[in-house]
């Protein structure tokens, strides 16, 4: 069963930010948190993934917090392509059975113009 | 394009027929994973692969359902005597070690 919560759905208006959030209360300590997103009719994409610092590339921002049991993927100037469903998903840190991603529902993002 | 490749991308079969569908990992990677979604869920993991090990089958739905990878390249899932309930998106996807996995577009069945 997946170990993350996140809303169902989100509306976000072009050009600001998306903030998409994820509980992980059980996450231990080593077990990475993973983002992905799925368009339509496409395989899910990796957007970008962490363990306890904050990460930045150039897709998104990732900020956990410091108890690790939530976080909060930042789209820093939303466009109408960001429209997906995005996955928050926690992921062992050795491989093995524990390094496969186990998905829930997602948060479908709309962003508007 | 190098990423994850799946073939074919439409599947129609009937009820009772047997399938197999493809899946091209990137050339350096070494683990391959197949998952199932189905509409408005997100993907269910079936099985993965370590080099040409099937490391993981448990979550294979049934007995129905077989994978391979015969030389730790390419892979094949295979589902015999389809039924309705098997109609939905087949993805691969594959990684190099722990790195983030890369998914192909998927397959998608319809079992009529």
């Amino acid at each position: 069963d997946a170990k993350t919560t996140q809303p169902t759905s989100m509306d976000c208006a072009e050009g600001r930010a998306a903030n998409l959030p994820c509980n992980h209360s059980t996450i231990s300590g080593n077990e990475y948190v993973y983002w992905y997103r799925q368009i339509h009719s496409q395989g899910p994409q990796y957007i970008i993934h962490g363990l306890k610092n904050n990460e930045t590339n150039e897709m998104a921002s990732l900020i956990i917090t410091e108890d690790r049991k939530s976080s909060t993927l930042i789209l820093p100037h939303a466009t109408l392509r960001d429209t997906a469903v995005y996955y928050c998903i926690v992921r062992g840190r050795y491989g093995g059975s524990q390094g496969n991603l186990i998905f829930g529902k997602g948060t479908k993002l709309s962003v508007k113009p | 394009d190098t990423g994850v490749s799946q073939d074919p991308r439409h599947k129609i079969t009937k009820r009772g027929q047997n399938v197999t569908f493809r899946c091209d990992p990137i050339s350096e990677h070494n683990r391959l994973y197949w998952y199932r979604q189905t509409l408005g869920q997100g993907p269910e993991f079936l099985t993965y692969f370590q080099n040409e090990a099937q490391l993981e089958k448990s979550r294979l739905l049934s007995d129905r359902f077989s994978a391979e990878r015969p030389k730790g390249s390419f892979s094949t899932l295979e589902i015999q005597r389809t039924e309705q309930g098997d109609s939905a998106m087949y993805l691969c996807a594959s990684s190099t070690g722990d790195s983030p996995l890369h998914f192909g577009n998927g397959t998608r069945l319809t079992v009529t």
